[in-house]
């Protein structure tokens, strides 16, 4: 199975700033990288997909990149409304296995 | 607008079944492959099994592989994922998820998940 390493497992940041979360593949996926937004109480939802393509109605400061085995979401100008949970997950190869999480909250 | 709502879930025994559905609309269902993925309490978010568009394909993990079965009534827009001979280990919330139309194994839309405990 492919490994996903997210880091870091939790961080806290201040309205506007910008953070970096960090996803390492076990091996090589071509790019085929989703990122999910989980608000507290809430199902799952699709905010980036192959890497770095924005998902519909996703507002523009969430962006992604990476290539290989290491990806990254960055979030520009934090909102209050971003306090989630993130995962990654690669849909490269079966079975489709998603990184731990990052728990980001508002300091 | 893409509606998933399932049902079904609650208390069973270990090595007893259940059966989850899960109701579409807002969209032709029966252009979508779907998903199950299951997320145990305060864990992470574990992909379950996929079904193509027309039922005739089906995908699991290999810890559900022979006990569960992922189904799907296309006439109903409804989804359905069967577990037999269930273990402790299968307690978590499962969503139902569309494919992505691009990337088949992105989830694309979520419904608000049905709770499935396994306890004596």
């Amino acid at each position: 199975d492919i490994q996903m390493t997210q880091s870091p497992a939790s961080l806290s940041a201040s309205l506007g700033e910008t953070v970096t979360i960090e996803c390492l593949a076990s091996e090589d996926i071509y790019s085929n990288l989703a990122w999910y937004q989980q608000k507290p109480g809430k199902s799952p939802q699709l905010l980036i997909y192959y890497a770095n393509s924005l998902n519909d109605g996703v507002p523009s400061r969430f962006s992604g990149s990476g290539s290989g085995t290491q990806y990254s979401l960055k979030i520009n100008s934090l909102q209050s409304e971003d306090v989630s949970i993130y995962f990654c997950q690669q849909n490269y190869d079966s079975p489709y296995t998603f990184g731990a999480g990052t728990k980001l909250e508002l300091k | 607008e893409v509606q998933l709502v399932e049902s079904g879930g609650g208390l069973v025994q270990p090595g007893r079944s259940l059966k989850l559905s899960c109701a579409a609309s807002g969209f032709t269902f029966s252009n979508y492959g779907m998903h199950w993925i299951r997320q145990a309490p305060t864990k992470g978010l574990e992909w379950v099994a996929s079904i193509s568009p027309s039922g005739g394909s089906t995908y699991y993990r290999d810890s559900v592989k022979g006990r569960f079965t992922i189904s799907r009534d296309n006439a109903k827009s409804t989804l359905y994922l069967q577990m037999d001979s269930l273990r402790s280990e299968d307690t978590a919330t499962y969503y139902c998820a569309t494919a992505s139309g691009t990337y088949y194994y992105v989830m694309d839309a979520w419904g608000q998940g049905a709770s499935v405990t396994v306890s004596s």
